[in-house]
């Protein structure tokens, strides 16, 4: 059993590069979640799928983050015109519709905008 | 509002000591679930264990053990003792049981570092 991937692991970007993360989840969980964690402190909430429906958005996620998740299975989040203050680690988790509510992470992809 | 407050931002310990990692929590919710998780060095934040609140009984899993207090809203952790691979930042952190989203609510985590 293949646990959540994401890819890239890293990204380098300059200031106001358009970039687009991956997130496969673990593939027989409907619930997909994205996550952003800086430096010091504790992964916040940006959105959240349950199947292909995108049914919460953290107000942190402004107008120049998109999330899809188009046919339920993989999800991307692409940020637009990139900022120094979106350098951070973005992180996915999936979980199943019932059962367990516990959320497995993937290893995150590290986003540095220069 | 829901809130995690891990008020230990770092601990050092030597191998073989028993440590216990502080959390406590706020919510307005009657039925919800509380979690620790484990972030090594690598990155990737790790489950460990999760508790719901409407079962408050304390158990033990191997070298783990966790105290659930409702009346004083914390939900402590315990390593028995430590190894040096438990070093890592944990991450208590809180969902509501009966919303749709579940999202989690994380703490601003507890850096642990056992020495040889």
């Amino acid at each position: 059993d293949t646990g959540v991937s994401q890819d890239p692991r890293h990204k380098i970007t300059k200031r106001g590069q358009n970039v687009t993360f991956r997130c496969d989840p673990i593939s027989e969980h409907n619930r997909l979640y994205w996550y952003r964690q800086t430096l010091g402190q504790g992964p916040e909430f940006l959105t959240y799928f349950q199947n292909e429906a995108q049914l919460e958005k953290s107000r942190l996620l402004s107008d120049r983050f998109s999330a899809e998740r188009p046919k339920g299975s993989f999800s991307t989040l692409e940020i637009q015109r990139t900022e120094q203050g979106d350098s951070a680690m973005y992180l996915c988790a999936s979980s199943p519709t019932t059962g367990a509510p516990e959320q497995f992470f993937g290893p995150g992809t590290r986003l540095t905008v220069l | 509002a829901q809130k995690v407050t891990q008020a230990q931002t770092e601990i050092s310990v030597v191998e073989k000591e028993d440590v216990t990692l502080d959390c406590v929590y706020e919510t307005r919710d009657t039925t919800y679930y509380l979690f620790w998780y484990k972030q090594p060095p690598s990155g990737e934040l790790v489950f460990l264990i999760r508790r719901n609140s409407f079962d408050e009984q304390n158990e033990i899993s191997g070298r783990y053990s966790w105290n659930f207090q409702k009346s004083t809203s914390s939900f402590n952790f315990t390593i028995t003792a430590s190894q040096v691979v438990d070093s890592a930042v944990y991450f208590c952190a809180l969902s509501e049981a009966r919303g749709a989203t579940n999202k989690l609510i994380f703490g601003t985590g507890t850096l642990l570092a056992v020495q040889p």
